[in-house]
């Protein structure tokens, strides 16, 4: 079955530092792959997606994500992190049906 | 526009109590979903729908049932709460594979 795993569940980063957070997905085909941001009390908004094509993956608010095949990995990248993206982080993968499946998340602290 | 729109935000209930949580979208998506979100187990899903009239299991249905009459309504029933079903209940729909996701009803069971 389609699965993803977040290795991460807290990740501390420093304001304007930089920002990875780990994705890896279980799935035999091309996947089609998601990065979901939840504030506090708030729900989910779509950072990005991919389908196919270019393997590098633009999003919201200065987000990007690397589809890398051969390690069966969907990053989610940021060059320089503010204080308003700390926030829980989810990677999805799309499952044979209709929906999605959703890592545990990884949470995000931004310190000054 | 709206969006995707639950109610209630909140409720406690008792155990053995019933209630629904209503799902209301107003973007004509055909597929609606119910996942519940508890710390550290990410969001699971519960029951889906891929049109009006339609409904089927997803990875945690028991104890829950749902209905979808119509396009922009789908209703998640609990007919008998337990402690088990606290938690923070999500619905989304979509079109094309995004999901568009609804603010959360917050459930505790007493």
């Amino acid at each position: 079955a389609q699965s993803v795993t977040q290795p991460d569940i807290h990740i501390t980063v420093s304001e304007g530092a930089s920002l990875e957070l780990r994705c890896n997905y279980s799935y035999g085909a091309t996947p089609y792959l998601f990065w979901y941001v939840q504030s506090p009390g708030q729900g989910l908004q779509l950072l990005l997606k991919y389908f196919s094509g270019d393997t590098l993956v633009q999003g919201i608010k200065g987000f990007e994500a690397e589809f890398k095949r051969s390690q069966s990995s969907f990053n989610l990248r940021k060059p320089s992190v503010h204080w308003s993206d700390a926030a829980e982080y989810f990677c999805a993968v799309k499952n044979s049906g209709y929906a999605l499946n959703f890592g545990k998340g990884t949470s995000l602290l931004v310190t000054p | 526009n709206a969006g995707v729109t639950q109610t209630p935000k909140f409720r406690v209930l008792k155990t053995g109590q019933s209630m629904t949580l209503l799902c209301a979208q107003d973007m004509n998506h055909e597929y609606m979903y119910w996942y519940r979100q508890d710390p550290g187990m990410g969001l699971r899903l519960i029951h889906y729908s891929v049109g009006e009239g339609t409904t089927a299991k997803g990875e945690v249905p028991d104890g829950y049932n749902v209905s979808r009459l119509k396009k922009q309504n789908f209703l998640l029933g609990l007919e008998s709460a337990a402690p088990s079903q606290t938690s923070v209940y999500f619905c989304a729909s979509s079109f094309t594979g995004e999901l568009f996701f609804g603010e959360g009803s917050r459930l505790t069971v007493l």
